[in-house]
């Protein structure tokens, strides 16, 4: 138990649809990543944010953007899906104190398919 | 950016044979962890060992930083070892992410 949780953890979008991903976690954990994991594949860095504003991104296209809000909750975006954007879509977050305050903690995922 | 290699990328043990998996990274790192991906895509957090040894049960890893590699080892496997094993790094000038490994896919049969 991770205390990251994601939703929706399944869902089927087509081609040119938008998406929105949603992630929280414990309180105080302010610093949110999310990562794309295309099949057989490891986890890509899409972007980071810390207190409401990205502090970190990956090689991904505008089109994927986030939020983050004050209770650390956070969104994925992705407009005009293309069939390459299935994929296990991973939010994570960082510890907070102590001697693992750089361990990053994942949820469960959603995983997308695009038809 | 920084390269990161694990070997071997496919493992298929007996239950309870022990075995040792390794990642080999290109650049000073400052954070390392292993994961565990189980069938349903669920990242388990193993280890956080930017250097050093820890032991967890049936688990260890160690990290020898000044020869950029780190060893996780599993004893007396179980199938609810399988799965696929990844380090992922996060090294200096590579901004606030982690650095995925190749992976190993681990089968642990009876």
């Amino acid at each position: 138990e991770t205390g990251v949780t994601q939703s929706p953890t399944h869902l089927i979008k087509t081609r040119g649809q938008q998406v929105t991903l949603r992630c929280s976690s414990q309180s105080g954990h302010n610093t949110v990543s999310w990562y794309q994991q295309a099949l057989g594949q490891g986890p890509q860095f899409i972007f980071q944010y810390y207190r409401e504003e990205e502090n970190g991104r990956g090689n991904f296209p505008p089109r994927f953007s986030g939020l983050q809000f004050p209770n650390y909750s956070s969104e994925l975006n992705v407009n005009a899906l293309e069939l390459d954007d299935s994929a296990l879509y991973l939010c994570a977050t960082r510890g907070t104190g102590g001697a693992n305050t750089g361990e990053l903690f994942f949820g469960e995922g959603s995983r997308l398919t695009v038809l | 950016g920084i390269q990161v290699e694990q070997s071997p990328p496919d493992l298929i043990l007996q239950e309870g044979a022990n075995s040792t998996l390794r990642c080999n990274f290109s650049d000073s790192v400052n954070n390392l962890q292993w994961f565990h991906q189980n069938p349903w895509g669920q990242l388990i957090n193993l280890f956080y060992i930017p250097s050093g040894t820890k032991q967890n049960g049936r688990l260890s890893a160690t990290t020898v930083a000044t020869e950029r590699y780190s060893l996780l080892y599993i004893s007396s496997s179980q199938t609810t070892d399988s799965g696929v094993y990844f380090c992922a790094v996060e090294y200096r000038g590579g901004g606030n992410k982690l650095t995925f490994g190749t992976g190993t896919q681990l089968k642990v049969e009876l």
